[in-house]
């Protein structure tokens, strides 16, 4: 159980176009989701929270119409990178907290996509 | 603000030999810690949450245990399928959000 996929794994774009990041929790509802980045050799810096049907909650130093994260049902979220250029290339990571854990607070990630923007 | 510091940053250990590796936290008020398994080019995997201190929680060749100030990961005669970097974090806010440590990047050899 707690399957969450990402998709595309994978994606290579030009400077200055959009790309849309999907995170699915297979096998539970997601409440709430949340979007991370990964730089090589580095930890995981949060980008943005997003509970369904309201609008995300950004971290401080992300911008919000760069990233933009809709979170339409309990089973997926989005992450379209606007206007990419080459310094938005990275390790996109989402997670997922499962709406029946209750008090648990377990985050389950998604395999992560790497973006490479030329 | 809250800081997750993890020690050492690599570890290389021989084929059976235990080892721990730490994650310290200064939080304001901890409800959750937690430790992860992430393979290169892949997604952190979940491996225990700890809630608190006292509290030890185990997984085939892993332990994990809490205090006050710090976790302990032990990994006992590690294989070389326990190669990974391990991930600390702690939850402390009702939003369920988690700040990670650097991580220990792990390296057994058979």
């Amino acid at each position: 159980g707690a399957v969450v996929s990402q998709h595309p794994s994978r994606v290579i774009c030009k400077s200055g176009t959009s790309v849309k990041i999907e995170c699915r929790s297979l096998d539970f509802q997601a409440t709430t989701m949340f979007w991370y980045r990964q730089f090589p050799k580095q930890s995981l810096m949060l980008m943005a929270t997003s509970n369904e049907g309201s609008k995300a909650t950004y971290e401080q130093g992300v911008e919000k119409d760069k990233f933009l994260i809709n979170h339409a049902s309990l089973t997926l979220s989005t992450l379209t990178v606007t206007s990419a250029h080459p310094e938005d290339s990275s390790f996109y990571i989402c997670s997922a907290r499962d709406k029946s854990s209750g008090s648990l607070y377990e985050q389950y990630f998604g395999p992560g996509t790497r973006l490479t923007v030329t | 603000e809250d800081q997750v510091t993890q020690s050492p940053e690599a570890l290389r250990l021989q084929e059976g030999e235990s080892s721990s590796l730490n994650c310290s936290y200064t939080v304001s008020g901890l409800r959750g810690l937690f430790w992860y398994r992430q393979d290169p080019g892949k997604g952190p995997e979940f491996l225990f949450t700890l809630y608190s201190a006292g509290e030890e929680k185990e997984k085939e060749r892993l332990k994990a245990t809490l205090t006050k100030k710090e976790s302990f990961l032990h990994i006992t005669a590690p294989k070389p399928e326990d190669s990974a970097t391990y991930l600390c974090a702690v939850q402390t806010s009702n939003d369920y959000k988690l700040s990670f440590g650097a991580g220990t990047t792990v390296t057994v050899r058979a």
